[in-house]
């Protein structure tokens, strides 16, 4: 079946712009999950949403950073004014939530550079 | 000092060597123990996954986790050129929605 997919797979913008990054998990999945992956910082956790409940977004570097899911399944993530350090892969994973422990399934990721 | 450490290599073995890849973690409400492969240019997928202590094997892999030492680890027998990546571990606690903690990987290179 279909994976979690990403899109654009590659975006180049000049520092300033806002960028908007999409994720279409898998079908039926009820939590989502941005990560951020940069040389040095490894893979960090953004956001997380789960159903209708209110989104924890306890990783968001800063305020530029925000997120919405909407119909709970597609979900955008906007960064705005980028900066040089946006520059990162951002990964999307989303899963089924059936008990304490619930795998998450990664899409390919965003390769963002901000020039 | 990051939540999750892991050496980030390279490490280069020879085809056929058992591999040892490690992380140590410093949060003791860690509950469950995760290691993703990464190819280039590609999403992390999911290993193996532990609860709690103990080992647990698939296949060419095994898995082992010591809580006591907040130590894990993921052994590879009989490595093959195909397991040439980056090896993540991650970590979560329970009932903390699954957020992942990620070490920053170990990359591998398997030469033939």
């Amino acid at each position: 079946g279909a994976g979690v997919s990403q899109s654009p797979s590659n975006k180049v913008t000049e520092k300033g712009k806002d960028v908007e990054l999409r994720c279409d998990p898998i079908s039926g999945h009820t939590a989502l999950y941005w990560y951020r992956q940069s040389l040095g910082q490894g893979l960090e956790f953004l956001i997380y949403f789960q159903g209708n409940s209110a989104p924890d977004k306890s990783g968001l570097p800063s305020d530029r950073f925000s997120a919405e899911r909407t119909g709970g399944s597609v979900s955008t993530l906007t960064i705005q004014r980028t900066q040089q350090e946006d520059s990162a892969v951002y990964l999307c994973a989303s899963s089924l939530v059936l008990g304490s422990y619930n795998e998450q399934f990664f899409g390919p990721g965003t390769r963002l550079t901000v020039l | 000092q990051k939540e999750v450490e892991q050496d980030p290599g390279p490490l280069s073995v020879p085809e056929g060597a058992i591999v040892s890849l490690n992380c140590t973690y410093s949060n003791s409400a860690f509950q469950y123990f995760m290691w993703y492969r990464q190819y280039s240019r590609k999403g992390p997928e999911l290993l193996m996954y532990t609860y709690s202590s103990g080992n647990k094997e698939d296949g060419r892999f095994t898995a082992q986790v010591d809580k006591s030492s907040k130590y894990i680890s993921l052994f590879i027998r009989d490595s093959q050129p195909s397991d040439s990546a980056t090896y993540l571990c991650a970590m979560s606690e329970a009932n903390a929605g699954n957020m992942l903690t990620f070490g920053g990987g170990t990359r591998l290179m398997v030469k033939p």
